[in-house]
Formats: C-alpha cells, sequence, structure tokens
C-alpha cells in the first residue's frame, strides 16, 4: 500500500526553528508538497520538492531526498501564526496526490 | 479574484438523501480535484478531472460521482449519502496536474448525514 508517515504533533516556543518530517512509501513519485491548514480552514500550499535538495522560501524551507523517501519542513523564527496542521502530500503519477495524516504544531509564547 | 469557491458551506442531510456540491475556479486552471477530510486524518481523494471533458477517480470514489460541467465548474454528487460519508469536502484545483504540484483549494464544505 502506499502511505505516509508524519509526526501527529510538535511543540516549540515562539521565535525558536522547529522541522516536521515526512517519510514516504508510495507507487510513484513525481513530487513532496507542504500545505498549512489552520483550525476550520482550508489547506494552503507551502512548498515543492522535485529534486533532491533544500528549497527555501522566507521563514519557511523544505527538503527532499529521493534516495531515503524523506523530507522534511522546517519553519524559523516561529510565530504564534504558524500554529497549524502541516501536511506532507506525495504526487504519484497521473493527477494523484496522497496526503499525510499531518502534524500539529503548537507554539507557545 | 476569487480562487476557488464551494457551495454550501454547511450541510446536513438524512440518511438516503442526495445533494450536489459545487465548486468553480476563476484561474483558468486545468486540473480540478474533490477530496475529503475526516477528523484527526489528511486529505482523500475522490474524484479528479485532469482536463475538461475527463473525469477519473481517486483513492475513495465510492458513493459519489462527478461533473466537469466545463473548465470552471467541477460538481460532486451524493447519490443516497450515508453517516459514512459525513465529512469535511475541499474542492481544488491545479495548473499543472501531473506531479502533484501546488494546489489551491476551496473553503469547504462540511458535510453531516444523520
Amino acid at each position: 500500500g502506499q502511505s505516509l508517515e508524519q509526526p501527529s504533533e510538535v511543540t516549540a516556543v515562539e521565535g525558536a526553528i522547529v522541522q516536521i518530517n515526512c517519510t514516504y512509501q508510495t507507487s510513484g513519485f513525481y513530487g513532496l508538497s507542504w500545505y498549512q491548514q489552520h483550525d476550520g480552514g482550508a489547506p494552503t500550499f507551502l512548498s515543492y520538492n522535485a529534486l533532491d535538495g533544500l528549497e527555501e522560501t522566507g521563514r519557511f524551507s523544505s527538503f527532499l531526498s529521493r534516495s531515503d523517501s524523506y523530507g522534511y519542513l522546517l519553519l524559523q523564527e516561529l510565530q504564534m501564526k504558524d500554529s497549524a496542521s502541516y501536511f506532507c502530500a506525495v504526487g504519484t503519477g497521473g493527477f494523484k496526490t496522497i496526503f499525510g495524516a499531518g502534524t500539529r504544531l503548537f507554539v507557545k509564547a | 479574484n476569487a480562487g476557488v469557491t464551494q457551495t454550501p458551506k454547511f450541510q446536513v442531510l438524512k440518511t438516503g438523501q442526495s445533494m450536489t456540491l459545487q465548486c468553480a475556479q476563476d484561474m483558468n486552471h486545468n486540473s480540478m480535484y474533490w477530496y475529503r477530510q475526516d477528523p484527526g486524518m489528511g486529505l482523500r481523494l475522490i474524484y479528479y478531472s485532469a482536463s475538461e471533458g475527463t473525469t477519473d477517480k481517486g483513492e475513495v470514489p465510492n458513493g459519489y460521482n462527478v461533473s466537469r460541467l466545463n473548465k470552471r465548474e467541477f460538481s460532486l454528487r451524493l447519490e443516497s449519502a450515508a453517516p459514512s460519508q459525513t465529512s469535511v469536502y475541499f474542492c481544488a484545483s491545479s495548473e499543472l496536474g501531473e506531479g502533484g504540484n501546488e494546489q489551491f483549494f476551496g473553503p469547504g464544505t462540511r458535510l453531516t448525514v444523520l
């Protein structure tokens, strides 16, 4: 079967750095995406990695290692508004995307 | 630009009733998707439409039908609702569907089936 594994919860303090890991096992792989979702809201796109390496977008960075079937999302200079759920997602081909169960991030003052 | 819009925002149905969830996007995207999200879970793909005139099954298509009415609109129909279909339904669209890159999501429809 196909699966994406990510921690269910992570807690960090304001101003700190947090890393959310994602390992995947899928029948196909085109790229790894990350989405943010606040309670009651819609998922919003954060980043996409198709090739190995680090992609940086402001305070957020995302990393991919295709040989290890592994990626992570790095959030720097955490703010209270970053408290949300974060989902990794794999494009498996044929317009299909598999989402992980999500990591709930709690940012404490 | 409104992005992706969905109607209704909330709906309560009785078992066996039918309904259609509407979705429209104004970004001229080719690909559109319907997902469901259950508590504490990620999104699961119900159906998708790679381009106008085509639709295909996703992970969990049973109990649903879809129509790609035109390039802008993609509807999801529940013919005979069941309590197991209680969920939040999200419609999404993307410019380049192959590869799983950036998808834009609508605000969701919160459906309860009694």
